[in-house]
Formats: C-alpha cells, sequence, structure tokens
C-alpha cells in the first residue's frame, strides 16, 4: 500500500517567490496534519484537517501560510511570499481518527530553502 | 496543556547492547496514548510503537518495548540488541484530546541515539 506521498521532495527558492507543498494522504485516512521540524524549534503542528475540514490552525506561524484540503485525497501548504526563516523540512502525515490507537502515518517531507 | 520531556540529548550504545530512552510526561486526562518515533537520517518519521495508558501489560514490537510507569508518568522506549541501523532520532509522543473532542499529537525534542560497533 502506498503510504503518505508528499511533493516535491527539495524546493529550492528564491525569497519572496510562492512555494506549494503537495500531500496525498493514505487512502481512507481522514485526519491530515501539516508539520514543520527545524533545529531550532523542532518538530511544529501547522495546522490539521479531519474530513477535509480545518481543525486547529493555531500553529500557522503568520498570514503567509495556507493550507487548503479540497478533498480527501489531497492537500496543499502554501507560503507566499517565502521568507529565509522559512527554509525547514516540512511533513504531512495522515491518521484516522475513529481507529483506536490514533497514529500517525508521516509522509517522506519536503525540505524547502529559501535563499 | 498535556507537555512530553525527553532529557537525553544523545545517547550512545554498543552494538548488540539494550538502551533505553527517556519519556515523561504531563497530563490531567485519564485516558491518554504514548508513541514512539523513529527519524533516521534520511528523514522519515517511522512509528514504533503505541502504549495506552489503560494497558496492563508493556507494550512490545520486536526488539522495542516501551517500558510504562503509570504512577511516575514514564514512558520509556528499550531497544534491545542494539544494532547500527538503530541510529537515528526517537521522538516520544502523546495523543492529546482537544475541547472539540479531535485528537492530535503532542510530540517530545527527541534523543540522538548512534549506535557503534
Amino acid at each position: 500500500d502506498a503510504g503518505v506521498i508528499q511533493s516535491p521532495r527539495h524546493e529550492v527558492t528564491e525569497m519572496g517567490q510562492e512555494v506549494t507543498l503537495r500531500c496525498k494522504p493514505i487512502s481512507g485516512h481522514n485526519s491530515l496534519f501539516w508539520y514543520r521540524q527545524t533545529m531550532m524549534r523542532g518538530l511544529e503542528l501547522l495546522i490539521y484537517f479531519n474530513n477535509n475540514v480545518p481543525i486547529d490552525d493555531s500553529g500557522m506561524p503568520e498570514d503567509r501560510f495556507s493550507a487548503k484540503m479540497p478533498n480527501a485525497s489531497f492537500s496543499t501548504l502554501k507560503i507566499q511570499p517565502s521568507e529565509p526563516r522559512d527554509s525547514a523540512v516540512y511533513f504531512c502525515a495522515s491518521s484516522l481518527a475513529t481507529g483506536v490507537i490514533y497514529e500517525q502515518y508521516f509522509g517522506p517531507g519536503t525540505r524547502l530553502t529559501v535563499t | 496543556a498535556q507537555k512530553i520531556t525527553q532529557t537525553q540529548p544523545g545517547m550512545f550504545v554498543q552494538e548488540k547492547e539494550a538502551v533505553t530512552l527517556d519519556c515523561t510526561y504531563d497530563t490531567s486526562d485519564q485516558s491518554y496514548g504514548l508513541f514512539w518515533y523513529k527519524q533516521p537520517s534520511s528523514g522519515e518519521m517511522i512509528f514504533l510503537i503505541y502504549q495506552g495508558s489503560y494497558d496492563e501489560q508493556n507494550a512490545t514490537e520486536g526488539r522495542y518495548s516501551l517500558n510504562f510507569q503509570k504512577a511516575r508518568k514514564s514512558a520509556n522506549l528499550v531497544i534491545s540488541a542494539s544494532q547500527l541501523g538503530d541510529s537515528a532520532m526517537y521522538f516520544c509522543a502523546m495523543r492529546e484530546v482537544l475541547n472539540t473532542g479531535f485528537q492530535k499529537l503532542v510530540f517530545g525534542t527527541g534523543t540522538r541515539l548512534l549506535v557503534s560497533p
């Protein structure tokens, strides 16, 4: 079975450019999470969706960040305009909210570098 | 709010030895779940093991076991017979139930394990 799929795996962009990260959750999972990982701040939850509806976006750093989940099999995280401090690894994870354990399965991550 | 504490930034162990990675948690909930994830140098996050707060026995998954001490609020990961491939970052996490009824995971800061030959 396919796991969580993220694209691109690596992204290098210049400051001020728009960046769009994509995620396809595991089929059948109804919760989706976006995380950011940096050396300084560790693993931060940015936003999560349940049944395509954003539930908690308190981790989104500022208005430059936005996330959408138009259907159960696709989500995007957009940064516009991007800044060097946005450089990080961005993970998408999915889970079955009605499961007993509720473990999250992570994608391989997108390594973003903003110059 | 729930909190996860991993006090060991780094641990060293020799191949074939056992190692314990510490994790303590803080919660007022009666029902909760604890998780361990592994992050190798390639970067992906791999789910290892889970312990529910009402589980009477410590969870085990192959060479991984979770030493769950509820009174001490600790959920240490024990890796037996360490292998070179165990070198990675390890994260402890707790399931948090929000006021809305939805759930999310709260992660610790991680412990980097290095296994030497």
